[in-house]
């Protein structure tokens, strides 16, 4: 079993719409939480964190963790073209070492 | 603030040579860095964890005297692909971690697109 799921999709939404993007994993010393985009042939870029559970708002963007189930999500709200991209959630115990998920291919349509 | 460049983005060399890729942190420093692989499609593959002026931990699988990795400062770490075999093609990323930041806090590099013929 892996550490991280994600399912990669593809998955394409008209503008404005609102993503739902999410990850499962199975350690349950996860307490760093990512979201990352990352655009073709470039590197990833940090969009969100929390530390153990909850949930953080940051413009558009909001990140939940739910460790009673393993599951955390990533919402956009009023989705763009800008968005579309891939979004890979990241997970943690220590901080020292990070696991990935797959990535989730995202399509925002003008 | 926080960013993270590689070099090369994207280099072409021939199988049995070596090839050198420079991570660098432009404006803060970086006790760790880590080295990542990614196939297409697929995710980030951690390789190594790098620390500056100590030996570099490789993950399981990660052949050290292929992937040799030095972190001589606080802003600079390389990775060289020795040897290159077309099975080394694949896009090389790192990623920093300020030395002042919270444990979460990794920034990565453009990435650097290796092929090998």
């Amino acid at each position: 079993q892996k550490e991280v799921e994600q399912d990669p999709g593809p998955l394409s939404v008209p503008e404005g719409a609102i993503v739902s993007l999410n990850c499962t994993y199975s350690n349950s010393a996860f307490q760093y939480f990512m979201w990352y985009r990352q655009y073709s042939r470039k590197g990833p870029e940090l969009l969100m964190y929390t530390y153990s559970s909850g949930n953080k708002e940051d413009g558009r963007f909001t990140a939940q963790v739910d460790k009673s189930s393993k599951y955390i999500s990533l919402f956009i709200r009023d989705s763009q073209p800008s968005d579309s991209a891939t979004y890979l959630c990241a997970m943690s115990a220590t901080g020292n070492q990070f696991y990935f998920g797959t990535g989730t291919s995202l399509t925002v349509i003008p | 603030g926080a960013v993270v460049s590689q070099h090369p983005s994207w280099v072409i060399c021939k199988s049995g040579t070596s090839v050198k890729i420079e991570c660098r942190s432009l404006d803060f420093q970086a006790t760790t860095m880590f080295w990542y692989r990614q196939f297409p499609k697929q995710s980030l593959m951690l390789m190594a964890t790098s620390n500056e002026g100590s030996k570099a931990t490789y993950e399981q699988g990660v052949e050290k005297d292929k992937f040799l990795i030095n972190h001589a400062s606080l802003t600079l770490s390389t990775l060289t692909v020795t040897s290159a075999h077309p099975e080394d093609s694949s896009f090389y990323i790192c990623s920093a971690s300020p030395t002042s930041g919270s444990r979460y806090e990794q920034y990565f590099g453009p990435g650097t697109r290796l092929t090998v013929t």
